[in-house]
């Protein structure tokens, strides 16, 4: 089964950092593309990061810019996030997809997310 | 403020058909990048729905269907059914930020 499990969010003081992961399974790891997009409480989604199969293409948020480091260890079949100087308003469930070519560069494979909160 | 411009809400009745449309500009979708539909059920992740403007993953409905024209792109629902219920985005990218993706503010469809 496809599949992409993240985990590390939890509750981080402003200024703080925080690392996600995501696990992935079922596929090539290093054959595709990965992405996070996060969406804030009762807000919409919106796209953070991105890296290609051998760590070749970064691309960032504006907002996120500077703050954040994405990663990727095709080893491991893992995905990361270093977030550093959270911001309250980083608070957001953080997903992980896995961008398909086939589907021109769609995001067919996401996780369930994982929380987190920038709160004081 | 998001790069690509949805209508927050749109409404039908079961039976009925529905579009959502999706404006952006002539950095993104008007510079050729394809454009991808999510639907978001209450309280699970995204799920991909349109792929390339009009092309449907294995297992979604014909019901569901994709265009683009220009600069916007529009979804529309055909035989509206409750389980449509959820939240629509559309996702292209943007060569004015350095080719990076970019969402829609996201449609909340209600079926009546």
């Amino acid at each position: 089964e496809v599949q992409l499990v993240e985990s590390g969010g939890g509750l981080v003081q402003p200024g703080r950092s925080l690392r996600l992961s995501c696990a992935a399974s079922g596929f090539t790891f290093d054959d595709y593309a990965m992405h996070w997009v996060r969406q804030a409480p009762g807000k919409g989604l919106e796209w953070v990061s991105g890296i290609s199969w051998n760590s070749g293409s970064i691309g960032y948020a504006d907002s996120v810019k500077g703050r954040f480091t994405i990663s990727r260890d095709n080893a491991k079949n893992s995905l990361y996030l270093q977030m550093n100087s959270l911001r309250a308003e980083d608070t957001a469930l953080y997903y992980c997809a896995k961008e398909e070519r086939v589907y021109d560069a769609a995001f067919d494979i996401w996780g369930q997310g994982t929380m987190v909160t920038v709160s004081s | 403020q998001s790069v690509l411009t949805q209508p927050p809400s749109v409404s039908g009745a079961p039976g009925q058909r529905v579009t959502i449309s999706c404006t952006g500009s002539s950095s993104n979708i008007g510079a050729g990048y394809d454009v991808h539909w999510y639907q978001q059920l209450p309280g699970t992740a995204p799920k991909l729905l349109i792929y390339g403007n009009s092309n449907r993953p294995s297992g979604v409905p014909d019901r569901f269907s994709g265009s683009k024209s220009g600069t916007s792109a529009s979804l529309a629902i055909t035989g509206l059914q409750a389980e449509d219920e959820a939240d629509y985005y559309c996702q292209s990218y943007d060569s004015s930020l350095s080719g990076s993706a970019v969402f829609g503010g996201g449609t909340k469809l209600t079926v009546l």
